[in-house]
């Protein structure tokens, strides 16, 4: 079984400066889907950043950003700029591969993320 | 276009009785799902379906079940509900991977539920 691991459960951050935040993965797959999930206080699940596991380039999404390390099973997400609208939790997710045709995604437990004025 | 809308936002149960919450989708996605939220675990998956009349368990079935009818509607019932299922629940749907993008999942905005 696939699972998720956000080892921070609380982050701070001042405005305007960079911040980033971890996630590791257990998996025999090969080709899979991971993806960065925002949920702010009005607790809707907004989509930030997603990777495909074939593709050696790291995402970009304007101030958001990946480093995926495959071998090491790790795909981390960092915030530049950080505005005072990136306070929320940020969940870390696994989809499986297209073959499972079901999308079963497994999340992380997330890290709360406080940017300070 | 409202994307994935659930009804109804916020309910109250006694243990035992039942209910039934109401996901619905105008993306015209085929896949839809059903996730509960609790604290310091993120989402899980309780059931999913792949089109319409089909359904599938996902990590955490058990005192669940779920119908999809139609398409754009998605079902989850409590038949019986338990203290234990106290949560936040959430809905989600997608394309099947390939056909637009990646397959990510766009989620509702979340139904919580307390039974007492």
């Amino acid at each position: 079984a696939q699972t998720v691991t956000q080892s921070q459960p609380e982050m701070s951050v001042q405005e305007a400066e960079t911040v980033t935040l971890s996630c590791t993965y257990d998996t025999s797959e090969n080709n899979y889907y991971l993806f960065w999930y925002k949920q702010p206080p009005s607790r809707q699940m907004i989509l930030v950043i997603r990777q495909e596991a074939y593709k050696q380039q790291n995402a970009t999404e304007n101030r958001f950003s990946v480093n995926f390390q495959k071998a090491a099973k790790s795909f981390s997400l960092k915030i530049s700029d950080s505005q005072l609208g990136d306070t929320a939790m940020y969940f870390c997710a696994f989809m499986k591969p297209r073959r499972y045709n079901n999308n079963d995604m497994r999340f992380g437990a997330g890290t709360r993320l406080t940017v300070k004025p | 276009n409202a994307g994935v809308t659930q009804t109804p936002k916020f309910r109250v149960l006694k243990t035992g009785q039942s209910m039934t919450l109401l996901c619905a989708q105008d993306m015209n996605h085929e896949y839809m799902y059903w996730y509960r939220q609790d604290p310091g675990m993120g989402l899980r998956l309780i059931h999913y379906s792949v089109g319409e009349g089909t359904t599938a368990k996902g990590e955490v079935p058990d005192g669940y079940n779920v119908s999809r009818l139609k398409k754009q509607n998605f079902l989850l019932g409590l038949e019986s509900a338990a203290p234990s299922q106290t949560s936040v629940y959430f809905c989600a749907s997608s394309y099947p991977p390939g056909l637009a993008g990646v397959g990510e999942q766009f989620f509702g905005p979340g139904t919580r539920l307390t039974v007492l």
